[in-house]
């Protein structure tokens, strides 16, 4: 079975642009949660999506928005891009969150803005 | 709000011997689920083991195995037999126990294990 895919793996953009980054869940995963890990924050939740709807945020700015199709896969996106948002963002599926099961991650996709 | 303190930046072990990396929490929650994930430098996070709060017997997976001391919010994982291949960064992690709600991990800041010849 495959794991979690995230894409691109690397991604330059400059600042004011916007970006929007892609998972894909491990089949038959219903849950998707993200993740923003930076050398002076740590690693930091940014949503969790459940069956199309956000059923968790982190505390990140409104520039910071998610969805979810319906079969699972996820996007994210960052408008207005600023310095600070360079940083590796993580992807995790699990079958279903308030059964507290296992979160499985993806390989992150690593931003960077100039 | 729930808070994860890894105190050792960095440790280093040789091959074949034991290492023991320190986590402690702070929470008012009865229930909850601790883990320790892996990340090694191809950026993904691997789960190494888990632990439910309500149980009482520690956990182990093969040669990783957890100290939990539920009073004094303690979670130590202990790896045995390191191997190279476990040269990576370990991060301690607090979820709530919720029941038909999301929840989200919280996250340590980390600690780097090299494992030496």
């Amino acid at each position: 079975k495959a794991g979690v895919t995230q894409t691109p793996r690397y991604l330059i953009k400059t600042r004011g642009q916007q970006v929007t980054l892609s998972c894909s869940p491990i089949s038959g995963h219903r849950s998707v949660s993200w993740y923003q890990q930076t050398p002076g924050q740590g690693l930091q939740f940014l949503f969790e999506y459940f069956s199309e709807t956000q059923r968790n945020k982190g505390n990140f700015p409104g520039r910071f928005s998610g969805r979810q199709f319906s079969n699972s896969r996820s996007e994210m996106n960052v408008s207005t891009l600023e310095l600070g948002d360079s940083a590796l963002y993580l992807c995790a599926s699990s079958l279903d969150r308030r059964l507290n099961e296992k979160l499985f991650f993806g390989s992150g996709t690593q931003l960077s803005v100039l | 709000a729930q808070t994860v303190t890894q105190s050792q930046p960095e440790m280093s072990v040789q091959e074949a011997e034991t290492v023991t990396l320190s986590c402690t929490y702070d929470t008012s929650e009865s229930n909850y689920y601790l883990f320790w994930y892996k990340q090694p430098p191809s950026r993904q996070m691997i789960l190494v083991i888990r632990q439910e709060a309500y149980k009482q017997q520690n956990a182990t997976e093969n040669r990783f195995s957890v100290n939990f001391q539920k009073a004094a919010k303690s979670f130590s994982l202990k790896i045995s037999d390191s191997q190279l291949g476990d040269t990576a960064m370990y991060f301690c992690a607090f979820m709530k126990d919720y029941t038909g709600t999301a929840s989200k991990l919280t996250f340590g800041t980390g600690t780097r294990l090299q494992v030496t010849l």
